[in-house]
């Protein structure tokens, strides 16, 4: 299995919603990241998980928060965002160094496109 | 903040043609990849080329990086409608840290 697993496909929420977006991996990956892209721009790095722990955050937004509650499972969830924030959320997987085969290759699934309104 | 440039920003080319995306980024690497994005969609990984490597080739495409001028390319060869896409260097400056450049728009004429 080579898929990554984005959960809900689209969201359209409130500035004073909370809502969350979830991605599942069953390839052994050990690194989990999450990018925002808006249109026309490329991905933008926000958080990294390496063995499920936080490795970096590229000064993110606090309303934005990242739970990663296994090897599998990887989630973002959301808290007062503002209009701005509308964007495609990517998340990726990729083997971790040490890892047997690490390529270095990162595996994206298709993507959340979320709406603040 | 992104470490790499492509350019151009846009190419129209006639299917069967050959086309020549590049990429500068600024810091030392240990890897470039190339990555393409259907409109609306996630990126696939297309290449990768390690900083020790000055050519790599999978199918029609073919990858040159130059780490003295911090510069890589991708050229696809025969080109074909359903390489209609955004196309995109990737760098690794620190460990786990995979930055995208702009990206190419390619567009395929039939």
């Amino acid at each position: 299995d080579t898929e990554v697993t984005q959960t809900p496909k689209h969201l359209v929420m409130g500035m004073t919603n909370k809502k969350s977006l979830k991605c599942e991996q069953h390839m052994g990956h050990r690194a989990m990241y999450w990018y925002k892209q808006k249109a026309k721009k490329p991905p933008e790095l926000m958080f990294v998980y390496s063995y499920e722990k936080l490795s970096i955050n590229e000064s993110v937004p606090s309303r934005f928060s990242p739970e990663c509650p296994n090897s599998s499972l990887l989630n973002l969830h959301l808290h007062a965002l503002q209009p701005e924030d509308s964007a495609l959320y990517l998340c990726a997987s990729s083997q971790e160094s040490g890892q047997e085969v690490y390529t270095g290759e990162l595996f994206f699934g298709e993507g959340s496109r979320l709406t603040v309104l | 903040s992104q470490q790499g440039e492509e350019d151009p920003q846009a190419l129209s080319i006639q299917e069967g043609e050959n086309a020549t995306m590049n990429c500068s980024y600024k810091t030392s690497i240990n890897n470039l990849q190339w990555y393409r994005q259907n409109s609306g969609r996630g990126l696939v990984h297309l290449i990768l080329i390690r900083s020790n490597e000055r050519e790599k080739h999978s199918g029609r495409l073919r990858v040159t990086l130059d780490t003295s001028k911090k510069s890589s390319s991708l050229l696809i060869t025969a080109s074909r409608a359903a390489d209609t896409a955004s196309y995109f260097c990737a760098t690794d400056p620190f460990r786990r840290k995979i930055i995208f450049g702009k990206g190419t728009r390619l567009h395929i004429l039939p």
